[in-house]
């Protein structure tokens, strides 16, 4: 099977800053790439995807990075909020299925 | 907004019993799918389909069957649960091989 790990499984962020999740993918056949937030007790919520001939995607208030050179995906959200405290994690596309990593839980200090 | 919903959002049911989870999308997408989520694990995929009446088996099949007899339903059968089968369902649809739409998820307890 696939290999999507995170680098960190938890990661506090004081509100207002900038918040960076990373993600290694193993497969570099890999063509497509998705971030997800799921809030406790709810299913996974898309974010923002990427294609792999892009290298920066940017949504409202988050960025999607991708190094295919080191087969790295990483998330930034600006101006983190309350509300962002979840766990993200990545998705990589391979054929036709989805591998998905473990997740990274963010927590927003007020 | 596509709408993924799952039939039941906690379910607790005995060892040995049949357990019937379903899932309704209602944007006319080809594919589904079934995975279960499991703490340090991530999502697992149990088992996809492309159309009606078509399924494909996951990377985590065993003890698990599926159902496509319409479109926009796609049922996930546990046919004896076990207790390791314990765990966070999740459906999900999709209108191709790209971004997937999630339920809110089953949360089974088998005792």
């Amino acid at each position: 099977g696939e290999s999507v790990g995170l680098h960190l499984p938890t990661l506090s962020v004081q509100e207002g800053d900038n918040s960076i999740i990373n993600c290694a993918y193993s497969n570099s056949a890999s063509d497509y790439f998705i971030w997800y937030k799921q809030e406790s007790g709810k299913g996974p919520q898309f974010i923002i995807d990427i294609r792999s001939n892009m290298d920066k995607r940017q949504g409202q208030r988050v960025t999607v990075l991708l190094n295919k050179t080191v087969k790295h995906l990483s998330l930034q959200i600006a101006a983190t909020q309350p509300g962002d405290s979840a766990v993200y994690f990545c998705a990589e596309n391979t054929g036709n299925q989805f591998y998905f990593g473990t997740g990274t839980s963010l927590t927003v200090i007020p | 907004d596509v709408k993924v919903t799952q039939s039941s959002r906690y379910l607790v049911k005995r060892t040995g019993e049949k357990v019937f989870l379903e899932c309704v999308q209602d944007m006319d997408h080809e594919n589904m799918f079934w995975y279960r989520q499991d703490p340090g694990l991530g999502l697992r995929l149990i088992y996809f389909s492309y159309d009606v009446k078509m399924k494909e088996k996951g990377d985590i099949p065993e003890g698990y069957s599926v159902s496509r007899e319409k479109k926009e339903r796609f049922s996930l059968i546990l046919e004896s649960a076990s207790t390791n089968q314990t765990s966070m369902y999740l459906c999900a649809s999709a209108l191709s091989s790209y971004e997937q739409y999630f339920g809110p998820g089953t949360r089974l307890t088998v005792t």
